[in-house]
């Protein structure tokens, strides 16, 4: 079975600085099968990334997603106020299951 | 607008059964998964189950086979998820969420999430 590790476990940035979070599965994912989501305290996950790299509707440019098979990132180019909170990889394609997240929070 | 609504927030004893429903709107409810994810307190996510509403179909997380029921009925637009037997551990934010019916795709919409609180 998959499993999916995401690192680091905190990310402490300031705003305008960038983020790059990883995402690493055992086991190789299928087609690229791996989506990015961001959720905020009291909300639910909000779709950023599906298919390893594509934005989902809605969802600006500085976001963007890479990688394949086994390792994946998710870049923040520019840290926005609204941009912290935290982050999820999932994978959707023979498996349904989350990584446990990585917090970004302002330093 | 595309939106999932759910119920609001329950309270069960330990032993208890506990059902969640999760009510479609602005899109065609048989066009779309249905999926259940849970999280507890302070953690991370975790898938539980889906239905195809179309054909009425579903799947469940092994953890939880045996323990679940996904439902839905067409004629209103709404899915249920009920959760037996249910243990202290099952407290969490249980949400629906939706998929395109072209298997695979991501989770796109989410319902606002329903507190479930499982205590003695």
């Amino acid at each position: 079975e998959i499993v999916l590790t995401q690192s680091p476990g905190t990310l402490s940035l300031s705003p305008g600085e960038r983020a790059t979070l990883s995402c690493r599965a055992r086991g190789s994912v299928s087609n690229n099968y791996l989506a990015w989501y961001q959720q905020k305290p009291g909300q639910p996950p909000r779709l950023l990334i599906y298919g390893a790299s594509s934005r989902a509707t809605g969802v600006p440019d500085r976001f963007r997603g890479s990688g394949a098979e086994t390792d994946f990132t998710l870049t923040i180019s520019r840290l926005e106020p609204e941009d912290f909170g935290v982050y999820y990889c999932q994978q959707y394609g023979t498996s349904l299951l989350f990584g446990g997240g990585t917090k970004v929070e302002i330093k | 607008q595309v939106q999932l609504v759910q119920s609001g927030a329950e309270v069960r004893k330990p032993g208890a059964s506990v059902r969640v429903s999760c009510k479609a709107s602005g899109y065609t409810f048989t066009d779309y998964y249905i999926h259940w994810v849970r999280q507890a307190p302070g953690q991370g996510l975790e898938w539980v189950a889906w239905i195809n509403p179309n054909r009425g179909g579903t799947d469940s997380a092994q953890k939880f086979q045996g323990r679940v029921t996904i439902t839905r009925d067409t004629s209103i637009d709404t899915a249920y998820v009920e959760l037996s037997s249910l243990r202290s551990d099952d407290t969490a934010v249980y949400y629906c969420t939706r998929s395109g019916i072209l298997w695979p795709r991501a989770f796109d919409v989410w319902g606002q999430g329903t507190m479930v609180i499982v205590s003695s």
